[in-house]
């Protein structure tokens, strides 16, 4: 099992706010994914990425791969009430097909 | 694009019985599912590895023989809870990769929540 830890676990923070959330691991990964998950539901994926470095921007979420592909960070700017949830990484061990998830960030955002 | 489709989406049963769960790619062939278990404020853990016409491969402390996976066509994979007990109550998940390309995506069924009474 390759294990992601991530932080904070819980965040509550003010509409408007800005937050950040970080995915960590010893385990180098192809790729790492985040997610996003609402209640009774399955993950939907957010962002894929896949080159050391990278940054993706989604609106107001901003993405970051680290250099050495075993971490990522997940920063969301001028949080709004709509953005609650629980909030997952995941990441592709090396030439493994399966995925294995974060221990998940659930934010709440408080308007 | 792309749908992952569980049934049921929740169900209850006895202890001591056995649950079956589906999860069938909709609009692509999957020679490769996934089923993970969700417990109650916890992030997904991957049960197993599920390959179309071969054993399933098994992630450690997952049982084998109490969840038994049946892959036996490109769009179904099932999951069976034999024998089922309280402490396997928990949201499983099933998903599989359409397409080709190291880096395509995964995507989700919409889980089935296991409650043993």
């Amino acid at each position: 099992t390759q294990l992601l830890e991530q932080s904070p676990q819980f965040l509550s923070i003010q509409e408007g706010e800005n937050l950040t959330v970080y995915c960590n691991s010893s385990s180098v990964f192809s790729s790492l994914q985040w997610y996003r998950q609402e209640p009774g539901e399955g993950p939907v994926l957010l962002v894929t990425v896949v080159t050391g470095g990278e940054v993706k921007k989604l609106k107001r979420l901003t993405f970051q791969f680290g250099d050495a592909r075993k971490d990522s960070s997940l920063h969301i700017t001028a949080a709004q009430p709509g953005d609650t949830g629980l909030y997952l990484c995941a990441g592709a061990p090396t030439g493994a097909n399966n995925l294995f998830f974060g221990t998940g960030t659930r934010l709440t955002v408080i308007p | 694009g792309a749908v992952v489709s569980q049934h049921p989406s929740w169900v209850i049963c006895k202890s001591g019985t056995s649950v079956k769960i589906e999860c069938r790619s909709l609009d692509f062939q999957a020679t490769t599912m996934f089923w993970y278990r969700q417990f109650p404020k916890q992030s997904l853990m991957l049960m197993a590895t599920s390959n179309e016409g071969s054993k399933a491969t098994y992630e450690q402390g997952v049982e084998k023989d109490k969840f038994l996976i049946n892959h036996a066509s490109l769009t179904l994979s099932t999951l069976t809870v034999t024998s089922a007990h309280p402490e396997d109550s928990s949201f499983y998940i099933c998903s599989a990769r359409p397409g080709t390309g190291v880096f395509r995506s995964y995507t989700f069924g919409s889980g089935t929540r296991l409650t043993v009474v």
